[in-house]
């Protein structure tokens, strides 16, 4: 059974920073790129960032470059976003999902998510 | 990377069909075949429902249905059932290994 387990999240000051953890089981997860998607408090998904199965192709969205780095470890079978420079409109709840096993078309398995408040 | 557009809201009767829009522009939706959805219920994390617009991930129900037209790519859900009262995204490649949610449509069973 594939298993996505977020943590990490908390209350932080503006300005701030935050290491968000997913640790995966239940596949092969050498072979799947990652995903790590937020939605804030009544809000719709916001894609965050992305990293392949190798690292070698990562990619952020606008509202967190610069400021935010994905990374994984294969060895331990997790996925990290280490964040930096915390905005309140940073809050939300942090999902870490796994691309799909139908050619990384989409994300087929999703975490509980873990909350990051960024406030003051 | 704009979100894509979905209407807010949508309702229907059990039994009926209802459609969702999610509207992109030529560099996501209207470039890739590589739209999918997502059901929602309160407090719990997203489902995928459909990959490359209109293929259906083992176990879910062939109620569930996809299209893509141009830059607009939809959702059908045939026989709504009152279990279907959820709120619905869709996602589409952007390009450059990105990826843009659209915002959500909350669906009401009456």
């Amino acid at each position: 059974e594939v298993q996505l387990v977020e943590s990490g999240g908390g209350l932080v000051q503006p300005g701030r920073s935050l290491r968000l953890s997913c640790a995966a089981s239940g596949f092969t997860f050498n072979d799947y790129a990652m995903q790590w998607v937020r939605q804030a408090p009544g809000k719709g998904l916001e894609w965050v960032s992305g990293i392949s199965w190798n690292s070698y192709s990562i990619a952020y969205a606008d509202s967190v470059k610069g400021r935010f780095t994905i990374s994984r470890d294969n060895a331990k079978n997790s996925l990290y976003l280490q964040m930096d420079s915390l905005r309140p409109d940073d809050t939300a709840l942090y999902y870490c999902a796994k691309d799909s096993s139908s050619g990384g078309n989409g994300f087929d398995y999703w975490g509980q998510g873990t909350l990051v408040t960024v406030s003051s | 990377q704009s979100a894509l557009t979905q209407p807010a809201s949508v309702s229907g009767s059990p039994g009926q069909s209802i459609t969702i829009s999610c509207t992109g522009t030529s560099s996501d939706i209207g470039s890739y075949n590589l739209v999918s959805w997502y059901q929602q219920y309160p407090g719990k994390a997203p489902k995928f429902m459909l990959y490359e617009g209109s293929k259906r991930p083992s176990g879910v129900s062939n109620r569930f249905s996809g299209s893509k037209s141009g830059n607009t790519a939809s959702l059908t859900i045939s026989g709504l059932q009152a279990e279907d009262e959820a709120d619905y995204y869709c996602c589409s490649y952007a390009g450059s290994n990105t990826w843009v949610f659209g915002g959500g449509t909350k669906l009401t069973v009456l």
